[in-house]
C-alpha cells in the first residue's frame, strides 16, 4: 500500500488553465503539506494542513488554493497557470507535536505549463 | 522559518568523509534528514528530536545540539550511492516541517 499517492504525476496544460492536483494519505497522520520544488531544487512550503485547518501559509499566490474534505486528503487546484508555476509539486504528510514522525512524501507531479 | 545549510555543494572521492550543517535562529523541536535522488522525492534518513541525542545507521549518522539550533550530518567512507541533495528540515513544537535549500553531494570515483 502507497503511504502518500498523489495524481498525477505528470501534467501539461496551457497557460490560463485550471488545474488540480490530488493527494491521500493512508497513514493517520494529523498534518499534511504541499511544497514545491523548482529548478533549483529547492523544497519551498506552500501549505500546510492540521487537522483540515490550515495552519501555516506563506506568501504563494492566491491562484493556488488547498482544499482538504477530510484528515486523509489534501488537494491543491491552481487557477490562471502561469508559465513561472512549471515546478515540481511534492505532498507529504507527518505527525507534529507529541509523536512528531518523519514526512512521508508522495511521488511528486512534474507540472509544465506551456 | 527557514534553517539554513551549509555547504550548498559538496564533491567527494568514494572513501571520504563529509559533514553537512544545519542551523535555526528558532529554538527546535526536532531536526529531519532527507535525501533526494534526480527525478524523486525526498527518502527519510533520520529524525533528532529534542534532547541531545545522536543516530546513525550504516556510515551516516547526526547530531543535534539544542542550545546553539544546529544539527551535522556525518558520512563516512562515502559511496557512490551517497550522491543526490540533502535537505534538513526543522519544526518547533507543533509547527509545520520547514526545509533548508539542501546541500547538493556529488561522490565521484
Amino acid at each position: 500500500d502507497t503511504a502518500v499517492s498523489q495524481t498525477p504525476k505528470y501534467l501539461v496544460t496551457q497557460m490560463g488553465n485550471d488545474k488540480s492536483i490530488k493527494c491521500e494519505q493512508n497513514l493517520g497522520h494529523d498534518t499534511m503539506y504541499w511544497y514545491k520544488q523548482d529548478s533549483k531544487k529547492f523544497l519551498k512550503i506552500m501549505f500546510s494542513y492540521n487537522n483540515k485547518e490550515l495552519i501555516i501559509n506563506e506568501t504563494v499566490p492566491n491562484r493556488f488554493s488547498p482544499k482538504s474534505p477530510d484528515k486523509a486528503h489534501l488537494n491543491l487546484h491552481i487557477n490562471s497557470l502561469e508559465l513561472g508555476d512549471s515546478a515540481v509539486y511534492f505532498c507529504a504528510s507527518s505527525q507534529v507535536g507529541a509523536g512528531n514522525t518523519e514526512a512521508f512524501f508522495g511521488q511528486g507531479t512534474r507540472l509544465t505549463v506551456v | 522559518q527557514q534553517p539554513v545549510q551549509s555547504p550548498q555543494a559538496v564533491i567527494l572521492r568514494e572513501g571520504e568523509d563529509a559533514v553537512i550543517n544545519c542551523s535555526s535562529s528558532k529554538a527546535l523541536y526536532s531536526v529531519h534528514w532527507y535525501r533526494q535522488k534526480h527525478g524523486e522525492a525526498p527518502v527519510f534518513l533520520m529524525i533528532l528530536l529534542k534532547g541531545g541525542e545522536q543516530k546513525g545507521h550504516d556510515k551516516i549518522s547526526a547530531s543535534f545540539n539544542e542550545k546553539k539550533q544546529q544539527s551535522s550530518l556525518y558520512l563516512t567512507a562515502s559511496q557512490l550511492s551517497y550522491s543526490g541533495t540533502y535537505f534538513c528540515g526543522a519544526n518547533s513544537g507543533n509547527t509545520p516541517l520547514v526545509f533548508g535549500k539542501g546541500t547538493r553531494l556529488s561522490v565521484i570515483a
